[in-house]
């Protein structure tokens, strides 16, 4: 398995407090992801990095960011927790883009 | 806009039945295609991922292909096993703004039944 691990793995928070997630990776890839799962939505990619310090948005970014100071580490922060944000959310990497990607094993968030 | 649809949504099968998965892309023009099990609580496994120049890719008991001109993957699972019960994901690579993201289908949900 590659070596990703997103912590915590579960977390309950109040509406309108931060929130910060972390992936860490060993593998030394370049591209890390993070994406959220809904029933019914499917995963959706929230931001991306290409590189150290080099992020960019995806598809549903509104109250999200994110920073990468290192290599192995993708923050992702709610500045303001809601409840349309409880979902699971994952970190993915890949080593070249559109390469093959690896994903961890998901952070359960609830905010209520 | 890259579109990835897996039909059906859930299957149930007996135990031993050979059986197809299905993805479908809306833009041909795609650089590889990934297919991934997901375990209930668990993050993503990747199974397969055959390149736009492949027409198929095999491991073990699992066979994926691809046919970019109909806008097509299959996932071919099999003897299926009760241990195979899982929810499938296939992901296509989007280009954009540099970067390749990856757009999933909403998966189908199998069961094998014992």
């Amino acid at each position: 398995d590659a070596g990703i691990t997103q912590s915590p793995r579960h977390k309950v928070t109040e509406t309108g407090t931060p929130v910060t997630l972390r992936c860490h990776q060993t593998e030394n890839h370049r591209y890390m992801y993070w994406y959220r799962q809904d029933p019914g939505h499917g995963l959706r990619l929230i931001h991306y990095s290409y590189g150290v310090k080099d992020t960019d948005k995806g598809e549903v970014s509104d109250g999200y960011s994110v920073s990468r100071s290192k290599t192995e580490d993708f923050l992702l922060t709610l500045e303001s927790a809601t409840s349309s944000q409880t979902s699971v959310y994952f970190c993915a990497i890949s080593e070249i883009t559109g390469g093959e990607a690896f994903f961890g094993q998901g952070t359960r968030l609830t905010v209520v | 806009k890259q579109e990835v649809t897996q039909i059906p949504a859930a299957l149930s099968v007996p135990e031993g039945e050979n059986l197809v998965l299905n993805c479908s892309f809306t833009d041909s023009a795609i650089y590889n295609l990934q297919w991934f099990r997901q375990d209930p609580g668990k993050g993503l496994t990747s199974l397969l991922l055959i390149q736009s120049s492949q027409r198929e890719q095999t491991s073990g008991r699992l066979n994926a292909s691809l046919d970019k001109s109909s806008g097509r993957s299959t996932l071919y699972i099999a003897a299926s096993q009760p241990g195979d019960s899982a929810t499938y994901l296939c992901a296509v690579p989007m280009y954009s703004s540099g970067t390749y993201k990856y757009i999933f289908g909403t998966g189908t949900r199998l069961k094998v039944l014992a």
